[in-house]
């Protein structure tokens, strides 16, 4: 049973830029959520996506849009980078379904300049 | 008021001492869930609760649902315990969770 993997776990970018963050969920997961933790603080929920379809999301702004693939894996896309979205963003797989817990992933630490 | 309060924020421990670290929250739940993230940021499930009480191992977790309160307990703390802690809350009928601000626990050998 694998866990899950985010990618790249480190990402340095310009402000007004783009970025696509990657996340694989655990085997038997159909459900990826994604947070944003900013330094010193807990995490804040972006969005959830359960079998393909946006589920759920948090006040953020649309600059801040993903995807759910058929084998559940996700991607975070954010644009137009501003300096506060520095942080650590993290994914968490889960099962619907099943009432299972979450998983995490390890996290894609991102810094705007 | 954050939905989910932690104390301690920060909590400092000899090794070998009997720790709790407390969560309230204002919302009504579906499920509670401590974790624990350690400096490089990955976060490990500990627990998940809905009612009653967990062990698993030195750790252990319980909840008052009326009270809308949990514990985390460490017992016979060790210098590898050293992470922060944190509590989140899914609610009912959500499909987000919500997060302490979590609690930066430090054993000292």
């Amino acid at each position: 049973e694998t866990g899950v993997t985010q990618s790249p776990t480190h990402l340095i970018k310009t402000r007004g830029q783009q970025v696509t963050l990657r996340c694989s969920s655990q085997s038997g997961h159909n459900t990826v959520s994604w947070y944003q933790q900013a330094l010193g603080q807990g995490p804040q929920f972006i969005f959830q996506y359960y079998r393909e379809e946006e589920n759920g999301r948090g006040n953020f702004p649309p600059r801040f849009s993903g995807l759910q693939f058929p084998n559940y894996s996700s991607e975070l896309n954010v644009n137009a980078l501003e300096l506060d979205d520095s942080a650590l963003y993290l994914c968490a797989s889960s099962s619907r379904d099943r009432g299972l817990g979450y998983t995490f992933g390890s996290g894609t630490r991102l810094t705007v300049v | 008021k954050n939905e989910v309060e932690q104390s301690p924020q920060n909590l400092t421990a000899q090794e070998g001492e009997f720790i709790t670290i407390n969560c309230s929250y204002s919302v009504g739940i579906s499920a509670l869930h401590w974790l624990q993230q350690h400096p490089g940021g990955g976060i490990v499930s500990l627990f998940m609760l809905s009612s009653g009480k967990k062990k698993h191992g030195r750790l252990i977790a319980t909840i008052n649902i009326q009270e809308k309160h949990s514990s985390l307990h460490i017992t016979a703390s060790h210098p590898r315990d050293s992470a922060v802690y944190i509590c989140a809350v899914r609610g009912t009928g959500n499909n987000d969770m919500r997060f302490g601000a979590g609690t930066r626990l430090t054993v000292k050998p």
